[in-house]
């Protein structure tokens, strides 16, 4: 079956960067875009960016321009979204998700904190 | 970018029916997925292009559109409809927005 495993808890300092890693298993990963987007402590749902598994094209929301960067590896079905710049601000769950399959990662919690 | 305005909160009685609304000017041209968020747990996806429920959703969940308005019904809501809702769409350029999400209380 579907699943999107990911990469575990990261505790950072401000300023520094987080890379998140999301694996896919039970689909084919160039056929479908996976998305990611974070949940920050008692809030909504936060969409970061999404790449196409297929041709690596990758689109981002305007909030995050310039800070966060999402990549795909085909041969270890694998997505990485990186995080720069950290802020307290950025303390959040994140999780990766195919949206047209409705599959979602188990979410990883990223603390930033000095 | 755009926006998708959904009420903060809406409380049912158990047996009634819940409706949350997703509203905007995206929405006649552009799909709506629906998310359930318990504590804790990850979003479940319950509605897909406004109105497909996927397998394994129960029957008491549907969805509808109407111009700038869509919206998810609840049919007899249970104690475990209890939880967080999300809208998600996506405009032409592919740009993605969640709704800020609303919160159903079973009273």
């Amino acid at each position: 079956q579907v699943q999107l495993v990911q990469s575990g808890a990261e505790l950072k300092k401000p300023g520094a960067s987080v890379k998140v890693s999301c694996k896919a298993t039970g689909y084919s990963f160039t056929k479908y875009a996976i998305h990611w987007v974070r949940q920050a402590p008692g809030q909504g749902l936060d969409w970061m960016g999404w790449i196409n598994g297929g041709n690596g094209n990758t689109k981002y929301s305007q909030k995050f321009q310039g800070r966060v960067t999402i990549t795909g590896d085909t041969s270890a079905n694998t997505s990485y979204m990186e995080l720069k710049s950290l802020r307290s601000g950025d303390t959040a769950v994140y999780y990766c998700q195919v949206a047209t399959l409705g599959y979602w990662g188990q979410g990883t919690l990223v603390t930033v904190s000095s | 970018s755009y926006d998708l305005t959904q009420p903060p909160s809406v409380s049912v009685s158990p047996g009634q029916t819940a409706r949350i609304t997703c509203s905007g000017d995206v929405l006649p041209k552009q799909y709506v997925y629906w998310y359930q968020q318990k504590p804790g747990q990850a979003p479940l996806l319950i509605m897909r292009k406004d109105s497909e429920r996927p397998s394994g959703i129960p029957e008491r969940f549907s969805g509808s559109s109407s111009g700038t308005t869509v919206t998810l019904t609840i049919s007899g809501v249970q104690a475990e409809d209890e939880g967080d809702y999300y809208c998600h769409s996506a405009d032409s350029g592919g740009v993605v927005v969640f709704g800020g999400g609303t919160k159903v209380t079973v009273l």
